[in-house]
């Protein structure tokens, strides 16, 4: 079975500055997605990106950015220019029939 | 612009009442999901359908049912609400390709 895995259950950043959430997962498949979802308090869940895993190179939306080493199964974000907005839980997500890692809560500090 | 909607957002009920939680999506999606989680925790999956007439339980084990009559809707019933049933319940669906979209989430509360 699938599972992902993120090791940071919380995270703090100065606004302006640069975080690096972390995700790993485990798979036998070979062509996957992978997914970063948002979850601000008490407000819907969006997607933030997304990577297909046959594509080498890393998925980018603006100020959000993944970091995909495919044969570590590693799927890190990178949150540039920090944000109060940003703060929220971030979950990993693993494929079509989601798989979800636990989360990382993100505080933001003005 | 989610295009997901579920109700009713809060809920408070009584302990024993049956109480169903309603999800609809207007995109014409095949399959969709109901995921529990207690706040700023983890999301645990716990039924989800392919399509009309198909629901399957998910990794967590629940004493709701759904239901999957027609393609846009998709409740999920407590016959007997308890205390320990107390969370959030978000329903999501998607079509052939991947990523979910999201409802809002139904906050219940069994005192």
């Amino acid at each position: 079975a699938q599972t992902v895995t993120q090791s940071q259950p919380e995270m703090s950043v100065q606004e302006a500055e640069t975080v690096t959430l972390s995700c790993t997962y485990d798979t036998s498949e070979s062509d996957y997605y992978l997914f970063w979802y948002k979850q601000p308090p008490s407000r819907q869940m969006i997607l933030v990106i997304r990577q297909e895993a046959y594509k080498q190179q890393n998925a980018t939306e603006n100020r959000f950015s993944v970091n995909f080493q495919k044969a570590a199964k590693s799927f890190s974000l990178k949150i540039s220019d920090s944000q109060l907005g940003d703060a929220a839980m971030y979950f990993c997500a693993y494929n079509n029939d989601m798989r979800f890692g636990a989360g990382t809560r993100l505080t933001v500090k003005p | 612009e989610a295009d997901i909607y579920q109700t009713p957002r809060y809920l408070v009920i009584g302990t024993g009442k049956k109480i169903t939680l309603e999800c609809s999506q207007t995109m014409g999606h095949d399959k969709m999901y109901w995921y529990q989680q207690d706040p700023g925790m983890e999301l645990h999956l716990i039924h989800y359908s392919y399509g009309v007439n198909s629901t399957e339980k998910g990794d967590l084990s629940s004493e709701s049912t759904v239901s999957r009559i027609r393609t846009e809707h998709f409740p999920l019933t407590l016959e007997s609400a308890r205390p320990s049933h107390t969370s959030q319940y978000l329903c999501a669906s998607r079509n052939r390709g991947p990523g979910y979209t999201f409802g809002s989430g139904t906050r219940l509360t069994v005192v």
